[in-house]
């Protein structure tokens, strides 16, 4: 089955400054690589994805890159604000023909913004 | 608001009770999954129904009983529980098989305490 490493574990930054985090998948066949923010009390809220026919993309401050190859894909936040601060979790979802249901989900960064 | 929607939010419960988490999605989609939420560990899928059907369960014990009596209803019946089975359970649907599937909607979980 699918793998997915996600590092760091935690990351604190100064309001303003960027925020990277690393995700790494095992399973060339995985296709779909959404990322979720888990705020204090709620569930994951998606706030990005992106496909394998993608390398990148970007939604006002956050973007999210993918590298096929390498088989690894990062979240990048800029201009970090206080508000960013929660759990982020990236996650891989395989093509597995009709059943492109299951994604598997890294163990999630803690990221701190520091006003 | 998500669109899927959990109760309670919050549940303490002895050892010997029996209750039920209660899942609800408005959002059309055909598939709904529960999801275990423990402290320092990854999104654990418990899970997975597909068109009412169940199609994954991954090695729960069975004091964890799901139903989904229709596309937009998921309960998770709880019965003789451990205390390390104290967690943070997350519903989440989405709309598999579909070339549209924008991944996981996840409600804002169910806050467990065994006692």
């Amino acid at each position: 089955g699918e793998n997915v490493e996600q590092h760091p574990s935690t990351l604190s930054v100064q309001e303003g400054d960027s925020a990277v985090i690393k995700c790494t998948y095992s399973d060339s066949a995985s296709n779909y690589f959404p990322w979720y923010k888990q705020e204090l009390g709620k569930g994951p809220q998606l706030i990005i994805d992106i496909r394998s026919n993608v390398g990148e993309k970007k939604d006002q401050r956050i973007a999210v890159t993918l590298n096929k190859t390498a088989k690894h894909f990062s979240l990048h936040i800029t201009e970090t604000q206080p508000e960013d601060s929660a759990v982020y979790f990236c996650a891989a979802r395989l093509n597995s023909g009709g059943s492109n249901y299951k994604l598997t989900f890294g163990k999630g960064t803690l990221l701190t913004v520091n006003p | 608001e998500t669109g899927v929607t959990q109760t309670p939010r919050h549940l303490v419960m002895g050892m010997t009770n029996k209750k039920s988490l209660k899942c609800e999605q408005h959002l059309g989609h055909n598939a709904m999954y529960w999801y275990k939420q423990s402290a320092k560990k990854p999104l654990e899928l418990m899970f997975v129904y597909s068109l009412e059907e169940r199609v994954e369960n991954n090695s729960v014990p069975s004091r964890f009983s799901p139903e989904c009596p229709n596309s937009s209803h998921l309960f998770l019946h709880l019965h003789t529980l451990q205390p390390e089975d104290s967690a943070l359970y997350l519903c989440a649907s989405s709309q598999a098989r579909s070339r549209l599937d924008y991944g996981y909607t996840f409600g804002s979980g169910t806050r467990l305490t065994v006692v």
